[in-house]
């Protein structure tokens, strides 16, 4: 079964940092592309960023382009989001997911994160 | 960037009705479509990728057609588990954008 789950949320004062994990299992994570998307409160589904399976690509919203990195490494089933320079407009439930293509996406559950002075 | 509007936006439905949620890409994004449903509280779930595929699990109730600009997800016979939101996502490009969402609400 697929499982994606992420950690790392919280709340957090404008311009601070956060740094976001997304733990895979169920699936062979190296061969598949991941995206990170939010959700801001009562808002729909905003996609933030997209890495390549191997890592090599990646690609940012022009809303968090400049403050946030996104990562990955295969050998812990594991993604990241580096969030940095954060805004009250940040905040939103953050979830992984698994990329469309090759199958189908999955999501993990995702984890709030509060920008809030 | 490709944007995708998905109409309408709310509908109101009858458990048994036949429903169907329309979404249309500004460019031609291939058969790169997925649909998903949310409920409250709960992340989304995978209903349809490649505009036509059904994700494993997910009841033959649901289907989607379309290719290029025009897309549709259909629900062939609403059951009070399937009022939710309903979003489409392209991924033709890497900016895969999702629509803004078309809420199925009981009459």
């Amino acid at each position: 079964e697929v499982q994606l789950v992420e950690s790392g949320g919280g709340l957090v004062q404008p311009g601070g940092s956060l740094r976001l994990s997304c733990a895979a299992s169920g699936f062979t994570f190296s061969s598949y592309e991941m995206n990170w998307v939010r959700q801001a409160p009562g808002k729909g589904l905003e996609w933030i960023s997209y890495i390549s399976s191997s890592g090599s690509t990646r690609y940012y919203a022009d809303s968090v382009k400049g403050r946030f990195t996104i990562s990955r490494d295969n050998a812990k089933n594991s993604l990241y989001l580096q969030m940095n320079s954060l805004r009250a407009e940040d905040t939103a439930v953050y979830s992984c997911a698994r990329h469309p293509r090759g199958g189908g996406g999955y999501w993990g559950q995702g984890t709030l994160v509060t920008v809030s002075s | 960037d490709i944007q995708m509007t998905q109409s309408p936006s709310s509908l109101s439905a009858s458990v048994g009705d036949r429903v169907t949620i329309t979404c249309r890409a500004s460019q031609d994004i291939s058969n790169y479509l997925a649909w998903f449903q949310q409920k409250p509280g709960k992340a989304p779930k995978s209903l349809i990728y490649a505009a036509s595929s059904l994700q494993g699990g997910v009841p033959s109730k649901f289907s989607g057609s379309g290719s290029g600009t025009d897309f549709t997800l259909t629900i062939s016979s609403l059951q009070p588990e399937d009022f939710a939101t309903y979003y489409c996502q392209q991924y033709h490009t890497y900016l895969g954008t999702f629509g803004q969402g078309t809420r199925v609400e009981i009459k």
